[in-house]
């Protein structure tokens, strides 16, 4: 069974620094791009990044451009998403997904609080 | 950017039909993908491509796409149904993925 496991969430004040991973297992995972996607509390899905199967191309939303670093390890099966100089409203649920045509498989979540 | 309208919520009885309209300008000349979400768990995916249900998804679920107007179809509602319902297409202008706002589907 396809899995997607996503760590590294935690408290960070503002203008701080985190690195989320996404372990996959059950899936050839370098056969897939893979993406983030986020949820702040009580609102909607909002894509963050996105990366091909080889790393060859990257993407990201306007309101992380700059600041945020997807990277993938294919020896590892591991996605991860550097996060930097981070704000308020970037708080949020931060999920791991299969894809970034649609997303077909999605982790758990782990969840970023940026406040002082 | 690319805009998807969803309706905030909409209610159904159980044993009737849900449509949850998701609106774009030409919508129907993209592929449009429906997630569910029920509290506390992640999104799955319930209709790809328009008017194709991955592996698991009951026949219960079904999409439609024409015009600027693309429609999840969820017929024989059970209470389990009850979830947030979400469209995605891929915003060509943007190149990246583009979600609607979810509609909140009550079942009486």
């Amino acid at each position: 069974e396809e899995q997607l496991l996503e760590s590294g969430g935690g408290l960070v004040q503002p203008g701080g620094s985190l690195r989320l991973s996404c372990a996959a297992s059950g899936l050839t995972f370098s056969n897939y791009g893979m993406s983030w996607v986020r949820q702040a509390p009580g609102k909607g899905l909002e894509w963050v990044s996105a990366i091909s199967d080889s790393s060859s191309r990257t993407y990201y939303a306007d309101s992380v451009k700059g600041r945020f670093t997807i990277s993938r390890d294919n020896s590892k099966n591991t996605l991860y998403l550097q996060m930097n100089n981070l704000r308020a409203e970037d708080t949020a649920v931060y999920y791991c997904a299969k894809g970034h045509w649609n997303f077909q498989r999605w982790g758990q979540g782990t969840l970023v609080t940026v406040s002082s | 950017s690319y805009v998807l309208t969803q309706p905030p919520s909409v209610s159904v009885a159980p044993g009737q039909t849900a449509r949850i309209p998701c609106g774009g300008n030409n919508i129907g000349s993209k592929s449009v993908h429906w997630y569910q979400q029920k509290p506390g768990q992640a999104p799955v995916l319930v209709v790809y491509d328009d008017v194709d249900r991955p592996s698991g998804i009951p026949e219960r679920f079904s999409g439609s796409n024409s015009g600027n107007t693309a429609t999840l179809t969820i017929s024989r509602v059970e209470a389990g149904d009850e979830a947030d319902y979400c469209c995605q297409v891929w915003d060509t202008n943007g190149d990246h993925p583009v979600f609607g706002g979810g509609t909140k589907l009550t079942v009486l």
